[in-house]
């Protein structure tokens, strides 16, 4: 069964860099999509953008100058860095898989870890 | 594409069935799955393809629509379906969510 588990800090001041690491057991990240999605409070949910089994990347035109997608295959986890934050970054954010169906890989997110929770405040 | 869910908060009973609408801004064809989402778990995919189950959700739990306009339907309540429900396009890129739907124990 596959796991997901976000890490990294849950405080982070304005205009600095968030980090945060996905850790996924039970499957290979070099098979299949690999998705962050964000959930503000008063529960708006943002997809992020994502990275393939390839190594890829897709990011959502909102965040494109301010985000990446990296990945460690040695270490079965993949990363996300959001720079420049501001307070409006303030969010729970989720590391998911996507669905694959046996044929196509769907922006449908199929396991997700449990979220981890980033105030940005000075 | 703007996803709009209503209502925004159900009281509902055990035993009782419920709807929840997802309204599209534009068509997304069939490409809509809904989520649940609740305290201290991870988010459980329901429903992909405007119908199609997952593996592993209840048959209580159907999808309908296509277009514009679907809607999650739950038959007889149960405990553990209080929760949070999202839908989410796919249709077009980027994936986009509806705000939620609050799912409390009357």
């Amino acid at each position: 069964e596959v796991q997901l588990q976000e890490s990294g800090p849950g405080l982070v001041k304005p205009s600095q860099s968030l980090s945060l690491t996905c850790s996924v057991t039970g499957y290979s990240i070099t098979s299949n999509y690999w998705g962050w999605i964000r959930k503000f409070p008063g529960n708006k949910m943002e997809w992020m953008g994502y990275i393939s089994y390839s190594g890829s990347t897709s990011y959502n035109p909102s965040l494109k100058s301010r985000i990446s997608i990296t990945r460690d295959t040695s270490k079965n986890q993949f990363f996300l860095q959001l720079n420049s934050v501001t307070t409006e970054d303030t969010a729970t954010y989720y590391c998911a898989r996507y669905y694959y169906d046996g044929t196509y890989y769907y922006s449908v997110m199929d396991a997700w870890g449990q979220g981890a929770s980033v105030t940005v405040s000075s | 594409v703007q996803m709009t869910q209503s209502p925004s908060y159900l009281a509902a009973s055990p035993g009782e069935s419920v709807s929840i609408s997802c309204k599209a801004s534009k068509s997304i064809s069939n490409n809509l799955a809904w989520y649940q989402e609740k305290p201290g778990k991870a988010n459980k995919l329901l429903i992909h393809s405007g119908s199609t189950l997952q593996s592993g959700t209840p048959s209580r739990f159907s999808g309908s629509g296509s277009g514009t306009d679907f809607t999650l339907t739950i038959r007889s309540l149960e405990s553990e379906d209080f929760a949070v429900y999202y839908c989410q396009q796919y249709n077009e890129y980027p994936p986009t969510f509806g705000a939620g739907t609050k799912l409390e124990l009357k």
